[in-house]
């Protein structure tokens, strides 16, 4: 069985352009969360998607964070423009469901640097 | 907000011995992970914990879910080197749709 999948694996820009990264959940897993994990740091929920449906974007920076997810199995992250600080890996994970219980699948995640 | 706190930050050990770390919270939780995260790739789960109390192994893995329901444990025996890499606990406050919030981590090296 193929695990989440997530392109690119490393992104370098220069601040003030966009980037965009994008998941691939495992195959049947109706929730897919994204995640920012800084240097030295634990994961930290940016938003979560039910099927196509956001039900918590509560952690995400809306004004140039943005994600989609339309029909409901990959998903699409973009920041736009990035600042310096946006430099992390971003890591987007997959579960069963919501009551999976805390289990989640995670990809290998996405590292941006912002020059 | 909610956070969780672990100990040690990070530690070196001998191959061999056993490893104990921890994880603390100020509120309570219904519901404790461990996983762990190599360089360069996403966390897995190691184990899950869903009552006060529980004590559940994986091969050389031991968690426990603390009766305060405010902590957990993780114990490692026998340390072999590809136990190398940071241990994340996590946990989820309230039901099985709570958000899962991670501690900071405790970095494992272990010394050949």
């Amino acid at each position: 069985e193929a695990g989440v999948v997530q392109s690119p694996r490393y992104k370098i820009i220069e601040k003030k352009q966009p980037v965009a990264f994008w998941c691939n959940p495992i195959s049947g897993h109706n929730t897919l969360y994204w995640y920012l994990q800084n240097l030295g740091q634990g994961p930290e929920l940016l938003i979560r998607y039910e099927n196509e449906e956001a039900v918590d974007d509560s952690q995400l920076p809306k004004d140039r964070f943005s994600a989609e997810r339309l029909k409901g199995v990959d998903s699409t992250l973009k920041i736009q423009p990035a600042e310096l600080g946006d430099s992390a890996v971003y890591l987007c994970a997959s579960s069963p469901g919501l009551a999976s219980r805390g289990e989640q699948f995670f990809g290998p995640g996405t590292r941006l640097t912002v020059l | 907000g909610q956070q969780l706190n672990q100990s040690p930050q990070s530690m070196f050990i001998q191959e061999g011995e056993d490893v104990s770390m921890n994880c603390t919270s100020s509120s309570i939780f219904n519901t404790w992970l461990w996983y762990k995260q190599d360089p360069g790739e996403g966390p897995v789960l190691l184990i899950a914990l869903y009552k006060a109390g529980e004590l559940t192994s994986n091969g050389r893995l031991t968690a426990q879910f603390g009766i305060t329901r405010k902590d957990s444990f993780l114990n490692i025996s026998a340390s072999i080197p590809s136990d190398v890499g940071i241990y994340f606990c996590a946990g989820q406050r309230k039901t099985s749709y709570d958000k899962v919030i991670f501690g900071p981590g405790t970095s494992l090296s272990v010394i050949p």
